[in-house]
């Protein structure tokens, strides 16, 4: 069936250091949305991206849709210690209403 | 305005026992989703709701998880003879209609511990 693949499953960087998160997909995606969820708290959207190849930046974070609109990555210059957490790729299920969600990539920033 | 809300917020309950997991969704939001998180783990899917339709149980575990909403908001999540397997932070989600492109929007999750 349809698989949405996240790596790292984790990772732990330095403060200030860059970190990269990339999300596969088995199938073909209309779009892809990125949730991030702080240790202990619920998942909250962070961007949605649709057209093939967009790139789209949220202060520090960059969020990249590939071309064949399968894969997408997230990317955060400099950490800090607020980017703590596990960031969540999520596609639609068969062009469908439901979102699967990729296993996430827990972030750790040492100070 | 105030978000998804859930209650309880955690809930210890024995093994055979039944519970009750409530979501109040965003005022407004036609769909209504419950996944479930097991520790260190992604979002799996049980059940959506999309207003009056037919609810789609594709994700339930087993027949021992139902679910119901009630006048298009308050939603139900009950699991019946509970199992240590079922342990879990039990996630709620709303979002304004039923479609993918629609950003979902989580309640902070009931944490189900099965002794």
């Amino acid at each position: 069936g349809q698989q949405v693949m996240q790596i790292p499953q984790y990772q732990h960087v330095q403060e200030g250091e860059d970190f990269t998160t990339y999300c596969n997909s088995s199938t073909t995606l209309s779009n892809i949305q990125w949730y991030k969820q702080r240790p202990g708290g619920h998942p909250v959207f962070l961007i949605q991206l649709v057209k093939s190849g967009e790139v789209k930046k949220q202060k520090r974070l960059t969020f990249q849709f590939g071309e064949a609109k399968k894969n997408s990555s997230l990317h955060i210059t400099a950490t800090q210690t607020t980017d703590v957490g596990t960031y969540f790729c999520a596609g639609p299920r068969d062009s469908s209403y439901k979102l699967i969600f990729g296993s996430g990539t827990r972030l750790l920033v040492r100070p | 305005g105030a978000g998804v809300s859930q209650s309880p917020s955690n809930k210890v309950t024995e093994k055979g026992k039944d519970v009750e997991l409530r979501c109040d969704p965003i005022s407004g939001h036609t769909a209504l989703y419950w996944y479930r998180q097991s520790l260190g783990q992604g979002l799996e899917f049980l059940i959506y709701f999309q207003g009056n339709s037919a609810p789609d149980k594709s994700g339930l575990p087993s027949d021992r998880f139902s679910a119901e909403r009630t006048g298009g908001s308050v939603s139900t999540l009950t699991i019946q003879r509970t199992q240590q397997e079922d342990s879990a932070v039990y996630l709620c989600a709303s979002s304004l209609a039923g479609v993918a492109y629609n950003e979902q929007f989580f309640g902070p999750g009931t944490r189900l511990t099965v002794l």
